[in-house]
């Protein structure tokens, strides 16, 4: 069964704590993508990697970290610099920067 | 940079209306509008796309438009069906590259049986 897939479902956060959510794809696909998404705002691009072990930083990748050491893996790091980090977290993948992208079920970040 | 304006924020109509969410943009040299629909608990999924060398493209029940001059872009649904009920996202890219991508706030679209 091919596709993207994002754990966990639900996140919880302490105040000062990293947290890492993950993203794993078996379409063979070689840029992979993580967008934050906000009630009423539209998916913001946080970093992206057009192959394995090469990323750039996205629109709004401070207080945030990434690697991609496997092309079937592109975890994020959510660290304790990103003040406000109470989100909907989607991964994407596709075969290049100019396909088109497949988007993960999203994990939901929340702060106690 | 591309600033992308949708609207409504919501909408609901009767199954077998039809459906029309607009959508703005503010780089003229945008030249690829991808829209995705989003139901509850997934991701987003590209239901259909129009490039700027086309002004309508037509997939069944749903169409694009596109006015280039005026900057605006729109989907329609005809002969809703309760399945249509999601969140829908326009998008505008100035090069096709997903990394210059910049999404609308997204529709919420309620289609009563």
């Amino acid at each position: 069964d091919g596709g993207i897939t994002q754990s966990p479902k639900y996140l919880f956060r302490k105040e000062g704590q990293n947290v890492t959510l993950s993203c794993e794809q078996n379409l063979n696909h070689d840029a992979m993508y993580w967008y934050r998404q906000d009630p009423g705002q539209g998916l913001r691009l946080i970093y992206y990697s057009q192959i394995v072990n090469d990323f750039q930083k996205g629109d709004i990748a401070e207080g945030y970290s990434v690697s991609r050491e496997k092309k079937e893996s592109f975890p994020l790091t959510v660290t304790s610099a990103q003040k406000n980090p109470t989100a909907f977290y989607l991964c994407a993948s596709s075969l290049g920067l100019k396909e088109t992208q497949y988007f993960g079920p999203g994990t939901r970040l929340l702060v106690l | 940079g591309e600033n992308v304006e949708q609207h409504p924020s919501t909408l609901s109509v009767q199954e077998g209306d039809s459906a029309v969410i607009k959508c703005t943009y503010s780089d003229s040299a945008s030249n690829y509008f991808p829209w995705y629909k989003q139901e509850l608990g997934k991701g987003p999924q590209l239901i259909i796309d129009i490039r700027s060398n086309v002004g309508e493209k037509k997939d069944q029940r749903i169409a694009v438009t596109l006015n280039k001059t005026a900057k605006h872009f729109s989907l329609h649904i005809t002969e809703t069906q309760p399945e249509d009920s999601a969140v829908y996202f326009c998008a505008a890219s100035r090069k096709n590259n997903n990394n210059d991508m910049r999404f609308g706030a997204g529709t919420r679209l309620t289609v009563k049986p």
